[in-house]
C-alpha cells in the first residue's frame, strides 16, 4: 500500500556494506520505521526516522528525505546473522509495510 | 521476548471448523493490531483497535472476526476459512498518542495457520 517501493533481493559478502532504498508516497506521511524479519519469525524494530537526516545505531543507519519520499537503511560490516528480510514501513494514519528486501550475506 | 504473546503458535483446521487466535500484550499499550503475512507478500493489516476505536481493512473477509475485550487482549475468531487463508497471523501492539500519532509496534511471534 501507499506505493512503497523497495528492491526484492540483495546479496553481499561478509564485512561488506549494503544500502536498501525505499521510496513511498509523501502525501499524509508522518515518519518511517525499518524492521528486520528473519524467516519464520516476527518483525523486530530497527530504526525510526521522522526528521530529515541520518540516524545511526551501531552497524545500522537509516536516512530520510521527506521532500523526496525516500529513505534508506545502511548495513555496515555485514555478518551472516544479518541475512533477513528488511521492511520499510512508512506511517500515514496507520503503519504501512513494503514487501521487504531479502538480504543474503555470503561468506 | 517483546512483551506480546500469541497462542496457539501453530494451528491446523478444516474449512468447517471454528477456532480463535489469542494475543496478549504486557506493555501497557493502547493499540493492538492483527496482520496477515502470506508467503512472499507484504504484511497486510487486517484490524486495528486504537483508543477504543476499531479500524478495519475493508478487504478482509467476514470469516475473520476480531474481538478486543480490553486494551491488553485481542482475539481473532475464525470460521469457515478457505485454504488461501493459510498464513502467518501476527499480532502487534503500540502506544498511540492522543493526537493519533503512532509509535513503534512490537510484534508477537505469530500463529502459523494451515487450512485444509
Amino acid at each position: 500500500g501507499q506505493n512503497i517501493d523497495q528492491p526484492t533481493e540483495m546479496t553481499a559478502t561478509e564485512g561488506a556494506i549494503v544500502q536498501i532504498n525505499c521510496t513511498y508516497q509523501t502525501s499524509g506521511f508522518n515518519g518511517l520505521f525499518w524492521y528486520q524479519q528473519h524467516a519464520g519469525e516476527a518483525p523486530t524494530f530497527l530504526s525510526y526516522n521522522v526528521l530529515d537526516g541520518l540516524e545511526e545505531k551501531g552497524r545500522f543507519s537509516s536516512f530520510l528525505s521527506r521532500s523526496k519520499g525516500y529513505s534508506y537503511l545502511l548495513l555496515k560490516e555485514l555478518q551472516m546473522k544479518d541475512s533477513a528480510s528488511y521492511l520499510c514501513a512508512p506511517i500515514y494514519y496507520k503503519l504501512s509495510f513494503g514487501a521487504g528486501t531479502t538480504v543474503t550475506v555470503r561468506a | 521476548e517483546t512483551g506480546v504473546t500469541q497462542t496457539p503458535r501453530h494451528l491446523v483446521m478444516g474449512m468447517t471448523n471454528k477456532k480463535s487466535l489469542k494475543c496478549e500484550q504486557h506493555l501497557g499499550h493502547n493499540a493492538m493490531y492483527w496482520y496477515k503475512q502470506s508467503a512472499k507478500k507484504p504484511l497486510e493489516l487486517m484490524f486495528v483497535y486504537s483508543l477504543e476505536e476499531r479500524v478495519e481493512n475493508n478487504s478482509v473477509p467476514s470469516r475473520f472476526s476480531p474481538e478486543c475485550p480490553n486494551s491488553s487482549h485481542l482475539f481473532l475468531h475464525l470460521h469457515t476459512l478457505q485454504p488461501e487463508d493459510s498464513a502467518l497471523y501476527l499480532c502487534a501492539s503500540s502506544q498511540v498518542g492522543t493526537s493519533g500519532n503512532y509509535n513503534e509496534q512490537f510484534f508477537g511471534p505469530g500463529t502459523r495457520l494451515t487450512v485444509l
